[in-house]
């Protein structure tokens, strides 16, 4: 079985300042790991994905994501937010090699930025 | 390239009624996955459709059905409406089908449903 919990339904952080958004996850099997960014009236968008090469993932727009096995954690970061960040996070998980009936979304975090 | 597209942008409906929501892939693609996404919440899969024919289901009532052409493009039809079936429905194709490892999806910006 599998599941995905996003640790913060809300974020808020000051321009300038660094993101970080909490991904746990539960897989029983080795798992690929993707974080999606939705923009108000826009689809999702792929950020970046985790599928068992290096841990450290690098995205689009400057975010990253570390998968820590031992803590079953994704975290999505950026050191530097910009107001265009401001979206719906969803992080997901889904079996290493498998298709689109066991992708697993999580509930997402809504991420603000403060001028 | 215009992505993927979606039709209607906005829906509103009864209850009891029916809908057809239809998606056009990503040029090249010939995979599409429907998905429904309630308000605060993350997407869940309902189907996949590849080579004209239902490949995957969640876990959805047989209300809801689809179909692909062979041009690929493809609609979502929900019959009997009920009240908690007011989402966004969001369309997402990719390439190559179910085989192998996870193929990228690329997402529409959806239809927005409301049942009253």
């Amino acid at each position: 079985a599998q599941s995905v919990t996003q640790l913060d339904s809300h974020v808020s952080v000051s321009e300038g300042t660094p993101v970080l958004l909490r991904c746990n996850y539960s897989s029983s099997y080795s798992p690929s790991l993707f974080w999606y960014v939705q923009h108000p009236n826009k689809g999702l968008q792929l950020l970046l994905k985790y599928t068992s090469a290096a841990t450290l993932v690098k995205g689009i727009n400057g975010f990253e994501a570390e998968f820590k096995k031992s803590e079953t954690s994704f975290h999505l970061t950026k050191p530097s937010a910009h107001m265009s960040d401001a979206a719906e996070y969803f992080c997901v998980v889904s079996p290493l090699y498998s298709s689109a009936s066991k992708i697993i979304f999580g509930s997402g975090t809504r991420l603000s930025i403060r001028p | 390239d215009a992505g993927v597209t979606q039709s209607p942008t906005h829906l509103i409906k009864t209850r009891g009624q029916q809908v057809t929501l239809r998606c056009s892939p990503k040029s090249g693609h010939d995979t599409v996955s429907w998905y429904q996404q309630a308000l605060g919440q993350g997407p869940q899969f309902i189907f996949q459709y590849y080579e004209e024919e239902e490949r995957q289901r969640g876990n959805f009532p047989d209300r809801f059905s689809g179909h692909q052409f062979p041009n690929y493009s493809s609609e979502l039809n929900v019959n009997a409406l009920l009240l908690g079936d007011s989402a966004l429905y969001l369309c997402a194709s990719s390439r190559g089908g179910v085989q192998g490892s996870y193929n990228e999806q690329f997402f529409g910006p959806g239809t927005r449903l409301t049942v009253l």
